[in-house]
């Protein structure tokens, strides 16, 4: 089963419009973490946030914000006035407690284009 | 500065013929992953250590080794790759295991002719 569900793969926006992409994810656990990371065309995954279950708080980080819904599973991430240096992949992943180890699942990502 | 570095980026291979991809960081974690990305995919684990405990995924090929000689190196070994292999493949690392954010190299881009 899919732990980690981005129902978007695409997205196409025009510079300046604001972009939410959307994360849901399945867990029994009461403790595990959540993550998002931009993958741009160079390749390397860039950690953006992480945010652990008994921290509902919504989070800005400059055009950057997340927000988790524990009674929707969701933690969907937008990005107000997008830029093109947005344009990457975005994947949200889900970390939770397999024995004495943390297992770490990513969603299949979605990629936006900004376009100039 | 990079913190987690990887060699080559791209790297060509023949059918069949052993290939190794290495990667460094400089951050002092305990625990290096492997992952391997097919295009359009998400990152699939393959392995990772924890200090030097070694950790394989149930679904990882016996085709895929690993050696961690030290903190700082990794390596990944693919001892007769397959078209199939293909793919990039990234390294991360992370000072406990995933809990905390994972820290990635730009990864090697491996092509099996």
């Amino acid at each position: 089963a899919q732990k980690v569900t981005q129902a978007q793969t695409e997205i196409s926006v025009v510079e300046k419009e604001d972009v939410t992409l959307d994360c849901v994810y399945e867990t029994r656990d009461t403790t595990y973490y959540l993550f998002w990371y931009k993958q741009p065309p160079s390749g390397e995954l860039v950690f953006l946030i992480r945010r652990n279950s008994f921290d509902e708080q919504n989070e800005i980080s400059g055009r950057y914000s997340w927000n988790f819904q524990k009674s929707t599973s969701s933690f969907n991430f937008t990005i107000t006035a997008s830029q093109v240096v947005d344009s990457a992949v975005y994947f949200c992943a889900l970390s939770e407690a397999q024995g004495n180890d943390y297992k770490l699942s990513f969603g299949a990502g979605t990629t936006v284009t900004v376009r100039a | 500065d990079a913190m987690v570095i990887q060699n080559p980026r791209y790297q060509v291979t023949q059918f069949g013929k052993p290939v190794t991809l290495s990667c460094s960081q400089t951050l002092n974690h305990n625990v290096m992953y492997w992952y391997q990305q097919k295009s359009s995919q998400a990152p699939k684990l393959l392995f990772h250590y924890y200090d030097k405990d070694f950790n394989n995924e149930a679904d990882t090929p016996d085709n895929f080794q690993s050696r961690r000689p030290n903190t700082s190196f990794c390596f990944l070994d693919i001892r007769s790759p397959g078209l199939g292999d293909a793919a990039m493949y990234l390294c991360a690392t992370s000072r406990v295991k995933v809990k905390e954010k994972l820290f990635f190299g730009s990864g090697t881009q491996l092509s099996v002719l």
